[in-house]
């Protein structure tokens, strides 16, 4: 079946140390986001990409930074410099490239904590 | 800037009764109108869209929506919830023409006592 791949399901990070999250899909979707989903907040987006090696900073970038060396993968490094990562992360996807009205399809999500 | 309100945070309901969730957006142009639900445990998956046409758009397990573009609103309803309607529902908008990002409402958590 076709889909979005998140792992790891938990991730736990000490202070001070980088972290990536992983996000594959074999839907063969151009566009890629990463969203971050906290209480009472909704989701808000971290990075986006349409293409392979090209990328943008959604609105709440600082402190993250993404990579897409391929089509079907697109992690997200959560750095030291993000002072509360604490958060559940998701990761989507959607054909027809940053434009159209096709809805995006979401992974199962990564809780990152620090310890 | 685009912006979604969802006024009901919590909403709690006794199965068979009706729900309607609230959704009102800000945006000057043409949009695009997601309605998504994450249930416990589970991915966010897509309940219906509007894009054009029929303002009362159906979508899966029962729900509809009605697109009131002179309210900016897009309300979600369901005649009667089943306790396995327990999530959370989120409302997206995004605009229609060139890139428009894809603007999530807060949520409403939704509890259906059986």
């Amino acid at each position: 079946d076709g889909g979005i791949t998140q792992s790891p399901k938990y991730l736990f990070r000490k202070e001070g140390q980088n972290v990536t999250l992983s996000c594959e899909q074999n839907l063969n979707h151009d566009a890629m986001y990463w969203y971050r989903q906290d209480p009472g907040q909704g989701l808000r987006l971290i990075y986006y990409s349409q293409i392979v090696n090209d990328f943008q900073k959604g609105d709440i970038a600082e402190g993250y930074s993404v990579s897409r060396e391929k089509k079907e993968s697109f992690p997200l490094t959560v750095t030291s410099a993000q002072k509360n990562p604490t958060a559940f992360y998701l990761c989507a996807s959607k054909d027809g490239g940053l434009k159209g009205n096709q809805p995006q399809h979401f992974g199962d999500g990564t809780r990152l904590s620090i310890l | 800037a685009q912006s979604v309100s969802q006024h009901n945070h919590h909403v709690i309901l006794s199965e068979a009764a009706s729900l309607e969730l609230g959704c009102n957006y800000s945006y000057g142009g043409t949009v695009n109108l997601f309605w998504y639900v994450q249930y416990p445990g589970q991915h966010l998956q897509l309940l219906l869209k509007y894009f054009s046409g029929d303002p009362l758009v159906k979508g899966i397990k029962g729900f509809e929506a009605e697109f009131i573009k002179s309210k900016f609103s897009f309300n979600l309803r369901k005649p009667s919830v089943q306790w396995s309607d327990t999530a959370e529902y989120f409302c997206a908008v995004n605009g229609d023409t060139g890139f428009q990002k894809l603007v999530f409402g807060t949520g409403t958590r939704l509890l259906v006592s059986p």
